[in-house]
């Protein structure tokens, strides 16, 4: 089955800076990649997604980043907010009916 | 808001006991989703159904168990409560038809389990 590994666990960003989470993925059939956000104590909220016919995409201050050969993807938030300290999780679909495999998760803190 | 529901919002009760959690998925999505998160820990993928029907199963105990019902509402099934089940229990529903179609998943609010 799929398999994810994200990276960093832990990110600590200054306002205004760049964060970027990695993260690596097993199957090459794998073909949607979404990114998600969980606040403390919230549910987690898709915030962006890409799809394997596609290597970037970018919405507004996030953007995420797709190398299929290297079967790895980004997530990449510019000008940090503090409203963007948040746990994000990467995921890939690992079979056609949608079952989602989740990295385990970044803990990104952005100080002012 | 997601248009996912989930009931109850949180739970007590002890080791031993059997509680049932409940979810409704957003209109029009047939496949619901359950996953547990203990603190400070990922999302666990237990269970997915689609139309009625189990698709797919993670790390799911044997004292868990979910259904699907004709309406679509799903019902995940806590046995044997043991201290470690302590958790957010999410659940998230998509259209997910099978093949390639892509399918968003839109998590539910949660429901937190404390078992004493």
């Amino acid at each position: 089955g799929e398999n994810v590994e994200q990276h960093p666990s832990t990110l600590s960003v200054q306002e205004g800076d760049s964060a970027v989470i990695k993260c690596t993925y097993s199957d090459s059939a794998s073909n949607y990649f979404p990114w998600y956000k969980q606040e403390l104590g919230k549910r987690p909220q898709l915030i962006i997604d890409i799809r394997s016919n596609v290597g970037e995409k970018k919405d507004q201050r996030i953007a995420v980043t797709l190398n299929k050969t290297a079967k790895h993807f980004s997530l990449h938030i510019t000008e940090t907010q503090p409203e963007d300290s948040a746990v994000y999780f990467c995921a890939a679909r690992g079979d056609s009916w949608g079952k989602l495999q989740f990295g385990a998760g970044t803990q990104v803190v952005v100080t002012p | 808001d997601s248009g996912v529901t989930q009931t109850p919002k949180h739970l007590i009760t002890a080791t031993g006991q059997r509680v049932t959690l409940r979810c409704s998925p957003r209109s029009g999505d047939l496949s619901v989703y359950w996953y547990q998160q203990s603190l400070d820990q990922g999302l666990q993928f237990l269970i997915q159904y689609y139309n009625g029907e189990e698709r797919a199963k993670g790390n799911i105990l044997e004292r868990f168990s979910a259904q699907q019902f004709p309406d679509l509402h799903s019902e995940l099934n806590l046995s044997s409560l043991e201290l470690g089940d302590s958790a957010l229990y999410f659940c998230a529903s998509s259209v997910a038809s099978g093949g390639s179609s892509y399918n968003e998943q839109f998590f539910g609010p949660g429901t937190r389990l404390t078992v004493l």
